[in-house]
């Protein structure tokens, strides 16, 4: 049984440019959220998508953006990037959108120099 | 606000010896909480959660935390560490109704002495 696969694992970009990750969740669960984990620091809630719709959002700008497609797996898009996003990206993946625990990956480590 | 603290950066036991990871949670409301844990350039991992009930909840790999109210902590412990223990921890917090979102402490670095 697959757990939650991200992809690229590793990318380097360079500033102002664009950057699109992969999230396909775990067999049976429908909901997708992403969390951004700078170096030393906790996992950072980011959005949480669930029947195609962002449905909740954290505290980040609107250069993040995202997607869920009809087959559960979803889309992290980061337009403009600046420096402070080198971080690792994580997906997690619930059954439903009650609070009953994730699936994460192993996440996507993006370098911006 | 809502908010997770976990007062040590890092902690190193000897192998063989008891382990406590400390958690202190700012919460409006009762909340849901987890410890995960979280290897070298993996994801994470859930170790255990408490959402209501018998407040001494067990979780995989031997672990198991205590809910405390009045303190409003969720303390993470094992008796006896074993050197594959060595990883990232973090505790988290989220709401008991409504989306699921977390709020994450800073984590503790356990290392394992032999």
């Amino acid at each position: 049984d697959a757990g939650v696969t991200q992809s690229p694992t590793h990318l380097i970009k360079t500033r102002g440019q664009q950057v699109t990750l992969r999230c396909s969740p775990k067999s049976g669960h429908d909901t997708v959220s992403w969390y951004q984990q700078a170096l030393g620091q906790g996992p950072q809630f980011i959005f949480q998508y669930y029947e195609e719709e962002e449905r909740q959002r954290g505290n980040f700008p609107d250069r993040f953006s995202g997607h869920q497609f009809p087959n559960y797996s979803s889309e992290l898009n980061v337009n403009a990037l600046l420096l402070g996003d080198s971080a690792l990206y994580l997906c997690a993946s619930s059954p439903g959108t009650g609070n009953r625990g994730y699936t994460f990956g192993s996440g996507t480590r993006l370098t911006v120099v | 606000a809502q908010s997770v603290t976990q007062p040590d950066i890092h902690i190193t036991v000897s192998e063989g010896a008891s382990l406590e990871l400390r958690c202190n949670y700012s919460y409006g409301a009762t909340p849901y909480l987890f410890w995960y844990v979280q290897s070298p350039g993996q994801g994470l991992q859930l170790l255990l959660k408490y959402f209501s009930g018998d407040t001494l909840v067990q979780g995989i790999k031997g672990f198991e935390a205590e809910f405390k109210r009045s303190q409003s902590s969720f303390n993470l412990r094992k008796p006896s560490v074993h050197w594959s223990d060595a990883a990232e921890y973090f505790c988290a917090v989220g709401p008991n109704t409504g989306f699921q979102k977390l709020v994450f402490g800073t984590g503790t670095r356990l290392l394992v002495s032999p």
